[in-house]
């Protein structure tokens, strides 16, 4: 499939360790967020998300931390396997017109070298 | 359960065409949301049905418009084709709706504009 995105930052890491993404939003009034994992030639898939009041959030190798001080998610995915290898979403929440709506980021891509 | 289906898979049109794009939600997800994937401006959101209705409305001009029916399937259509408009469309349900519960997606529909 096509790439997602031609000039996304890209984190390589080595199969085993573990891997943190990064994500700075930009709604200090954002109460949601999701992290999205996306293949080639896939959709975006849910990962795990994290509501604003809470500032941690664990799933199966997955740990998102929440700093609304300064407006910063992270993604950790422990023990990074081959299979992780994808662009990497994060998404917030923002209220417009009395509605919601996810505003997502460019991405990062994340590479998994054996 | 299912996810979320869209067709085509893959659409090539020529300028000044119209087109629509089908989606079928989760079963008993009411929320259906349409966003373009494009390598420059990234995943940007179109527009959130929930029972029929048009809900929230991203920045696009109106030859993008879209329609849900009573069985929560949702259509998209872009009249008078422009080759800016070639891009991946992607379709992403929910039960109650953005901002309650992390959006499911499809694999989307890779327009290309000739």
């Amino acid at each position: 499939g096509e790439s997602v995105g031609l000039h996304l930052p890209t984190l390589s890491v080595q199969e085993g360790d573990n891997s943190i993404i990064n994500c700075a939003y930009s709604n200090s009034a954002s109460d949601y967020f999701i992290w999205y994992k996306q293949e080639s030639g896939k959709g975006p898939q849910f990962i795990i998300d994290i509501r604003s009041n809470m500032d941690k959030r664990q799933g199966q190798r997955v740990t998102v931390l929440l700093n609304k001080t300064v407006k910063h998610l992270s993604l950790q995915i422990a023990a990074t396997q081959p299979g992780d290898s994808a662009v990497y979403f994060c998404a917030e929440n923002i209220i417009t017109g009395g509605y919601n709506k996810l505003i997502f980021g460019a991405g990062t891509r994340l590479a998994v070298h054996p | 359960k299912a996810g979320v289906t869209q067709t085509p898979r893959y659409l090539i049109k020529t300028r000044g065409q119209q087109v629509t794009l089908s989606c079928s939600p989760i079963s008993g997800h009411r929320s259906v949301s349409w966003y373009q994937q494009t390598p420059g401006q990234g995943l940007q959101f179109l527009f959130e049905y929930f029972s029929e209705t048009q809900r929230n409305k991203g920045n696009f001009p109106g030859r993008f418009s879209g329609r849900q029916f009573s069985n929560s399937r949702s259509e998209m259509n872009v009249s008078t084709l422009e080759l800016g408009d070639s891009a991946l469309y992607l379709c992403a349900s929910s039960l109650g709706g953005v901002g309650n519960q992390p959006q499911h997606f499809g694999d989307g529909t890779r327009l290309s504009i000739l």
